[in-house]
C-alpha cells in the first residue's frame, strides 16, 4: 500500500550541482504535481502533469524541469542548484483531472543547498 | 493579497475545547474546497472535503459560504492528537493544477 513514494528523503547539495528528485505512485493516478513548501508560505506548485507525456508549468517553475514518460513516475530535476531552492519538496497525485478529487502526497524531500 | 488566506495562529486551546478556523478565498470561480492537516515536518493529509451544504465527520464540521467566499472548520472536543497545522485548499477549476493552498493555521491542544 505504497501510495506516493519520494526519494531521497534528505539531500544536501552545493550551489551549481544538479540532481533529480524521484516520485512514483502506484494508484494509477493521471494527475501528478510537484510543490515546494517554505516557512510561512503555503505550498506552491512547481510543475504538474495531467498524464503521461504531458507536463506544464505551475506557479514557480524556474530552475526546475520535469518529464512524465510513464503514468507512475514524475521526476523533478534541479538544473543548477541555488540556495533559494532550499526547501521541502512534495510530490502529489490525484485520480483523473477532476478538481474535486483530493491530492495524495508523498512524505517529502528535504533539500538544502549550500 | 493572497488568493487563500488563513489566520496563522497559533491557536492554543485546552483539551475538550471547541475551536474554529476560517479561511477566505478571493477567486469567485473556485469550485472545490478541502481541509488538509499537516503535522510538523510531515506531508499534508486530507482531513475532509467541503461541500456546499456543509458536512461533518465525527468531531469535525466544515462549512462553505460561497457568497462571502469563506470556508470554516470546527473541531469539537479537541484532543491532544489534533495538534497540527490545518491547511485550507481551494481548487479554482476543473483540473488539479488549480489547487491553491493557504499558509495554514497552527493548532496546539494543551493538556
Amino acid at each position: 500500500n505504497a501510495g506516493v513514494t519520494q526519494t531521497p528523503k534528505f539531500q544536501v547539495l552545493k550551489t551549481g550541482q544538479s540532481m533529480t528528485l524521484q516520485c512514483a505512485q502506484d494508484m494509477n493516478h493521471e494527475y501528478m504535481s510537484w510543490y515546494r513548501q517554505d516557512p510561512g508560505m503555503g505550498l506552491r506548485l512547481i510543475h504538474y502533469s495531467v498524464g503521461a507525456g504531458i507536463t506544464d508549468q505551475g506557479e514557480v517553475p524556474n530552475g526546475y524541469n520535469v518529464s512524465r514518460s510513464t503514468t507512475e513516475d514524475f521526476p523533478l530535476r534541479l538544473l543548477s542548484a541555488a540556495p533559494s531552492q532550499t526547501s521541502v519538496y512534495f510530490c502529489a497525485s490525484s485520480s483523473g483531472s477532476g478538481g474535486n478529487q483530493p491530492q495524495h502526497f508523498g512524505d517529502g524531500t528535504r533539500l538544502s543547498i549550500l | 493579497r493572497k488568493e487563500v488566506e488563513q489566520d496563522p495562529g497559533p491557536f492554543n486551546v485546552p483539551e475538550g475545547a471547541t475551536v474554529a478556523f476560517n479561511c477566505t478565498y478571493s477567486n469567485s470561480a473556485s469550485q472545490s474546497f478541502f481541509w488538509y492537516r499537516q503535522d510538523c515536518r510531515k506531508e499534508p493529509k486530507l482531513l475532509m472535503s467541503v461541500y456546499s451544504s456543509g458536512n461533518e465527520d465525527g468531531r469535525f464540521t466544515a462549512q462553505l459560504n460561497r457568497a462571502s467566499q469563506y470556508i470554516s472548520l470546527l473541531i469539537r472536543d479537541s484532543k491532544l492528537s489534533d495538534s497540527a497545522t490545518y491547511l485550507c485548499v481551494v481548487n479554482r477549476g476543473n483540473y488539479g493544477q488549480n489547487f491553491v493552498f493557504g499558509p495554514g493555521t497552527r493548532l496546539s491542544v494543551l493538556p
